[in-house]
């Protein structure tokens, strides 16, 4: 098993839709987490971090699920802007999952 | 946006030749990272550094070799390329904070052997 899982999608949704992806990992010494965006041919950046209480911000909530090992990411109100693929990680082994595609159409 | 330089952006090589891609930062984070991506494999790291001269494998850091000589700056080396290191290569860099190790990426260097 992949130490950082992640469903590849591709994700297609209609603006507006709300969306969830999940990341489960198996290494637990991870003490946080990290949801990343990368648009095509550009380089990843932070979306949001997520500890043990979880993290909210405006249309987007990460939530950590320790006991089932898993972190998710959910986007209300989907926007067009929002098409990218979506990273994973956790702070203790600097593995990335191979992301989830997500397309937002009109 | 964090202030984190690759050279070259681009670059085309033939097997064999030896190849260095430079990172480059200007926010004195202590952390380093190389990594590469490929379709259907995502990111993974090659090699990262803790501090200046303390230099640490990833997973897959066989044909590759680093230095970090000042906090500034960190280089990968292939000594002789080969086709499967056709990637992109992202430098990333951190500095641990309680129990977060963000990690904020430079532009990447996209490099072909042919």
């Amino acid at each position: 098993r992949k130490e950082v899982e992640q469903d590849p999608g591709p994700f297609n949704v209609p603006e507006g839709a709300t969306v969830a992806f999940n990341c489960t990992y198996s290494n637990s010494a991870s003490q946080s987490f990290f949801w990343y965006r990368q648009d095509c041919r550009k380089e990843p950046k932070l979306l949001m971090s997520v500890y043990s209480s979880g993290n909210e911000d405006g249309r987007f909530t990460a939530q950590l699920n320790r006991a089932s090992q898993y972190i998710s990411l959910l986007i209300r109100d989907s926007k067009l802007s929002d098409s990218a693929t979506y990273l994973c990680v956790g702070n203790n082994d600097m593995r990335f999952g191979a992301g989830t595609r997500l397309t937002v159409k009109p | 946006d964090a202030g984190i330089t690759q050279s070259p952006r681009h670059k085309v090589t033939e097997t064999g030749t030896p190849v260095t891609l430079r990172c480059h930062q200007t926010e004195n984070h202590r952390y380093m990272y190389w990594y590469r991506q490929d379709p259907g494999h995502g990111l993974r790291l090659i090699h990262y550094s803790y501090g200046v001269k303390d230099t640490d494998k990833g997973e897959v850091s066989d044909g590759y070799s680093v230095s970090r000589s000042k906090t500034e700056d960190f280089l990968l080396t292939l000594e002789s390329a080969t086709s499967s290191q056709t990637s992109v290569y992202f430098c990333a860099i951190s500095d641990p904070i309680d129990v977060s190790y963000e990690q904020y990426f430079g532009p990447g260097t996209r490099l072909t052997v042919t």
